[in-house]
């Protein structure tokens, strides 16, 4: 019943790895977002896909790239990974872009060593 | 450009009180206003929102919030706290004119509700 899932749940890797977090959303939304969530719990949106066209594409180090093969899965690849990008990854998706609810999916905690 | 702040990290509060939590929205056309909630180890929960309409608006959980425009505030309230409310609130914004579909989050307010 899970309706936005996200795996893994944990990353641990090393620094320069090249890693993958997947997001899928079962609530027939066609806007999903990922977001940045820092240790102090500020929360940061990095892109944002509306029927799988990108509308949101914050500024971001480009190692860090979205794809979205349809419009219930939106992944995020990471290149070249640094200390700099561990944090809560979370993935979220909405009914349209006008003034609806986000719903997040449980997050991804990425330990970067 | 929007913005939105929570001007307090932490609020405390006793079980049973009333409590509020502050947020205040910079927008140059009319705002669309969020309050989610995040517990532990979890993503964010949509509380409840404004887009138009009636000032107060009823949410989940007993939360309320409501819509001031002249003081571009949007604050969060429960008439009884419980225990089980202490998590990290997020008040959210975005400017409903813009054409930007982009929502900014605040910091975040941790709330703590003593037994």
């Amino acid at each position: 019943d899970t309706a936005v899932s996200q795996t893994p749940k944990y990353l641990v890797t090393q620094m320069g790895n090249d890693k993958s977090i997947k997001c899928e959303q079962n609530l027939g939304h066609d806007t999903m977002y990922w977001y940045k969530q820092d240790s102090k719990k500020f929360l940061k949106i990095m892109f944002s896909y509306n029927n799988k066209e990108l509308i949101i594409n914050e500024t971001v180090p480009n190692r860090f790239s979205p794809k979205s093969p349809d419009k219930a899965h939106l992944n995020l690849h990471i290149n070249s990974l640094e200390l700099g990008d561990s944090a809560v990854y979370f993935c979220a998706s909405s009914h349209g872009t006008s003034g609806t609810e986000q719903y997040f999916g449980p997050g991804t905690r990425l330990t970067v060593t | 450009a929007q913005s939105v702040a929570q001007p307090e990290d932490q609020v405390n509060v006793a079980e049973g009180n009333p409590l509020t939590v502050k947020c205040t929205y910079s927008v140059s056309g009319n705002p669309y206003l969020f309050w989610y909630v995040q517990y532990p180890n979890r993503g964010l929960q949509f509380l409840l929102k404004y887009i138009t309409g009636d000032n107060l608006v009823k949410g989940s959980y007993g939360f309320e919030a409501e819509f001031n425009k002249s003081q571009t505030s949007f604050h969060l309230k429960k008439p009884s706290a419980l225990v089980s409310d202490s998590a990290l609130y997020f008040c959210a914004v975005r400017d409903g004119q813009s054409g930007t579909y982009k929502y900014i989050f605040g910091t975040g307010t941790r709330l703590k509700v003593l037994a």
